[in-house]
């Protein structure tokens, strides 16, 4: 069966600190990827996708993530966490176009100072 | 643009009551997505519609869950009768397109069923 996974349920990182969270999928081809961020109260962002071509995407509030077909992975990664990056964030695929997305669970990030 | 809305934003509601969520997608968009979200299954599809017709709702848990789109600009999303086990957080989202995926969220339908 189609799967998402996200292996850490709750990570905290010091502000100022790097960050990647970590996501792995299980599906044959290589699917569409992404990632996506939930703010308490609020509904979810698109962080950054992945549908081909260059394996580091770039997204939006300093955040980047890299595809690796070798390990199914597709890991988010910031090098400095500010404390508003305290949040939920999913890893999301698409097997094919024209079918809906699938999430992980999700990982809460808590941010200390 | 105001992006998804959804109403209401918090329903409380008692055990055999219907329940009534609605949502407006994003003008333009042709796909409109329904989730729940509770801390025990995360966030999962309840069913999908592009250019307002039902493509995928083997996620709706049961027969008391029935969802409509009557207008590109509008769905609903309906519980009869509600039960507590129904307590979630109800989001909507919707897409440009179905093949792209990339899907914009409203702020979501707290729904506690007493």
């Amino acid at each position: 069966a189609q799967s998402v996974t996200q292996p850490d349920i709750h990570i905290t990182v010091s502000e100022g600190a790097s960050l990647e969270l970590r996501c792995n999928y299980s599906y044959g081809a290589t699917p569409y990827l992404f990632w996506y961020v939930q703010s308490p109260g609020q509904g979810l962002q698109l962080l950054l996708k992945y549908f081909s071509g260059d394996t580091l995407v770039q997204g939006i509030k300093g955040f980047e993530a890299e595809f690796k077909r070798s390990q199914s992975s597709f890991n988010l990664r910031k090098p400095s966490v500010h404390w508003s990056d305290a949040a939920e964030y999913f890893c999301a695929v698409v097997e094919q176009a024209g079918t809906a997305l699938i999430f992980g669970k999700g990982t809460t990030l808590s941010v200390s100072s | 643009d105001a992006g998804v809305i959804q109403s209401p934003r918090h329903e409380v509601t008692e055990m055999g009551q219907e329940v009534t969520l609605r949502c407006k997608p994003i003008s333009g968009h042709n796909s409109l997505f329904w989730y729940r979200q509770t801390m025990m299954r995360g966030l999962e599809l309840l069913i999908y519609f592009n250019n307002n017709v039902p493509i995928d709702d083997s996620g709706m848990p049961e027969d008391r869950f029935s969802a409509k789109m009557p207008n590109a600009s509008f769905s609903t999303l309906k519980i009869q009768p509600s039960e507590p086990r129904d307590s979630a957080v109800y989001f909507c989202a919707s897409s440009f397109r179905l093949a792209y995926n990339e899907q914009f969220f409203g702020p979501g339908t707290r729904l506690t069923v007493l």
